[in-house]
Order: C-alpha cells, then sequence, then structure tokens
C-alpha cells in the first residue's frame, strides 16, 4: 500500500463549486504538505502544516484553505472553484526535526475547473 | 527569498550516453540541502539524489550524480548511461537548513524535460 495517498486521483468540476482534496499518509509523519504544479512552473507551495494545530501559508495560498484532521490527513479545499485553479495537486509529508531531510509526495490530483 | 533556476527547457540523449542536466539557486543562507526530482509519464515525484550543503563532496546514487559548486550557486545533475526509463520531468529544489526561515519547504525549479532516444 502506497505511505502517501491523495483521493480523487483525477477530478472535473465546473467554476463556482466547492471542492475538497484529500490527503492520508502511513508514514507517521508530522509534516503534511500541499503543492501545485502547473507547465513550465514547476511546483509551487501553497498551505503546510508541521502538526495538528499548525497550519501555515506557502506562496500561492489565495483561494485555497485547507484543514489538518489528524496527523494522518490534510484536505486542501477550494472554497469557489476558478479555471485558473486548473492544475496537478501534490500532498507530501516529512518527518520534521533533526531527521527531516525529505519530502514523501502522493501521486497528485488532476483536478480541471470547466 | 530563494529562487530556483532550470534553462534548459527539454534535453535529449541516446541511449547508454551521459547527459547533464543544470541548475543554479540564489540564497543568502548557509545552511541549505538540494534535491533532485524525477517526474515519470506516471506523475509520482521520486527522489533521484540530495546534497547537504556543508558536505563538499558530490552526492552521487549509482548512475546519478551531482557536481555542486557552492561559489558558484550551483547543482547540475549527471546521468550516466542513460536508460530508457529515465526518460522524466527533473526538478531542481531547495530547502533550507533546520534553523533557517526555510526549512522544510521546497522551492523547485521550473523543470528540465529530459527524452531518451535508441
Amino acid at each position: 500500500d502506497a505511505d502517501v495517498t491523495q483521493t480523487p486521483r483525477n477530478r472535473i468540476t465546473k467554476t463556482g463549486k466547492r471542492i475538497m482534496l484529500e490527503c492520508s499518509q502511513t508514514k507517521g509523519h508530522d509534516r503534511m504538505y500541499w503543492y501545485r504544479q502547473d507547465p513550465g512552473l514547476g511546483l509551487r507551495l501553497i498551505y503546510y502544516s508541521f502538526d495538528v494545530k499548525d497550519i501555515n501559508k506557502g506562496e500561492i495560498s489565495d483561494g485555497y484553505s485547507v484543514s489538518r484532521q489528524a496527523q494522518a490527513k490534510f484536505s486542501l479545499s477550494l472554497e469557489s472553484a476558478i479555471p485558473n485553479q486548473t492544475a496537478l495537486y501534490f500532498c507530501a509529508t516529512s518527518t520534521g526535526g533533526l531527521a527531516d531531510n525529505e519530502q514523501f509526495f502522493g501521486p497528485g490530483t488532476r483536478l480541471t475547473v470547466l | 527569498a530563494q529562487t530556483v533556476t532550470q534553462s534548459q527547457p527539454e534535453m535529449s540523449v541516446q541511449e547508454a550516453e551521459t547527459v547533464t542536466l543544470s541548475c543554479t539557486y540564489d540564497t543568502s543562507e548557509s545552511d541549505y540541502y538540494l534535491f533532485w526530482y524525477k517526474q515519470p509519464p506516471s506523475r509520482q515525484m521520486i527522489l533521484v539524489i540530495r546534497q547537504e550543503a556543508y558536505k563538499q563532496q558530490n552526492a552521487t546514487e549509482n548512475r546519478f550524480s551531482v557536481n555542486f559548486q557552492k561559489a558558484a550557486k550551483s547543482f547540475s545533475l549527471k546521468i550516466s548511461d542513460s536508460q530508457l526509463g529515465d526518460a522524466a520531468m527533473y526538478f531542481c529544489a531547495y530547502r533550507g537548513g533546520i534553523n533557517t526561515g526555510t526549512a522544510s519547504k521546497l522551492t523547485f525549479g521550473t523543470g528540465t524535460r529530459l527524452q531518451v532516444t535508441l
């Protein structure tokens, strides 16, 4: 079984709809992240969480919100989707502390907003 | 702010040959880590290799090695004996050290698409 899972893997929605992307991990990591990938732009950080009570904005948080329901779960919400939020979204996890040397990525969610 | 630049949008290499992907970065931090990630068509992000800035020795992982030039802020990836399975998008990424403001936050370059031909 994959250590970091994302649901759904693909989603098509319409402008104005609310949508939630979910991420779960079995690695026992404290830190979780949401990234967005656009062609020609690489991956950019949307939000990150160092534990259940610690949530921080990344470089492109406008139009997004997150919820850290438990250590293992970190959800990304688009309250009112717009076409320029069409992208590939990745969740990632890391250990934190001195051993925090690698981020582990989920398989990605391809979101299309029509 | 930290920036990562990959100036080669696409590269091509013949099977069994060697190819070098370029990456430069800008930072005022002295403690940091650099990474190369591979993204095949499956879109999974796979860590290829990492380099700690305080280490002078270049990191090596089997056919993958880096040329880390700290003063020049350059971090290139060399793939030796290229294989068809190496065809992918490659991303260079930066992360600050544990006591920096950018610890645990990866900053990515825009990627280089590598084609491997027979």
